[in-house]
């Protein structure tokens, strides 16, 4: 079975650019995450899917940031226009439904995101 | 809102040392606890977890780790290290009640020495 995937590995784009990110999660997996990773910080929740729908948002910085998961399948995340203070390890994970609260997130490798 | 604290940044030990991590959070209702493992080149994955049961937890690569409910931390530990541990190691939380999204320390960079 494929893990989590995530395209492109790095991205290196100028401040004012547009960026997209995509995340493939495990299929059959309802519940999407992205996280970030800012140089020497913690990985940080930016929002979650349950199927296309939007759970919890409260984790994205502003609204340059833009994620979508049309379908139910794939999610894209956007950054327009970046910021140098976008720059990061974008990860994606992905979970089955919830039992009981139970819920263990697999990840994928993640997107380098450098803005010059 | 949930915080997680890692003790350490970095470790450095040679191989058969022990190895603990500490790892304490601060949150007021239940919480799931996982440790996360990311492995040179690798993507992060999961060590080990606790829902809920006996607070001693077993994971993978002889990895176990203990909840400790009163002080609100959740230490992992390895009596004896390999080289192949050499990796970075993050704590995190999930609340029960709210999503699941996790809470993530700062991780703890380990080099284990041949």
């Amino acid at each position: 079975e494929a893990g989590v995937t995530q395209f492109p590995s790095h991205s290196v784009i100028e401040k004012g650019q547009t960026v997209t990110l995509r995340c493939d999660p495990i299929s059959g997996h309802d519940n999407l995450y992205w996280y970030r990773r800012v140089m020497g910080k913690e990985i940080k929740f930016l929002l979650h899917f349950v199927k296309e729908s939007k759970q919890d948002e409260s984790g994205m910085p502003n609204n340059r940031f833009l994620a979508e998961r049309t379908g139910g399948t794939y999610s894209t995340l956007k950054v327009q226009p970046a910021e140098l203070e976008d720059s990061g390890v974008y990860f994606c994970a992905s979970s089955q439904g919830f039992s009981g609260g139970r819920n263990e997130q697999f990840f994928g490798p993640g997107t380098r995101l450098t803005v010059l | 809102a949930q915080s997680v604290s890692q003790h350490n940044h970095h470790v450095i030990l040679s191989e058969a040392a022990s190895l603990e991590l500490g790892c304490n959070y601060s949150y007021g209702g239940t919480v799931n606890l996982f440790w996360y493992v990311q492995y040179p080149g690798q993507h992060l994955q999961l060590l080990l977890k606790y829902f809920s049961g006996d607070p001693l937890v077993k994971g993978i690569k002889g990895f176990e780790a203990e909840f400790i409910k009163s002080k609100f931390s959740f230490n992992l530990r390895k009596p004896s290290v390999q080289w192949s541990d050499t990796a970075e190691y993050f704590c995190a939380v999930s609340p029960k009640a709210a999503g699941n999204k996790l809470t993530f320390g700062g991780g703890t960079r380990v080099l284990v020495k041949p």
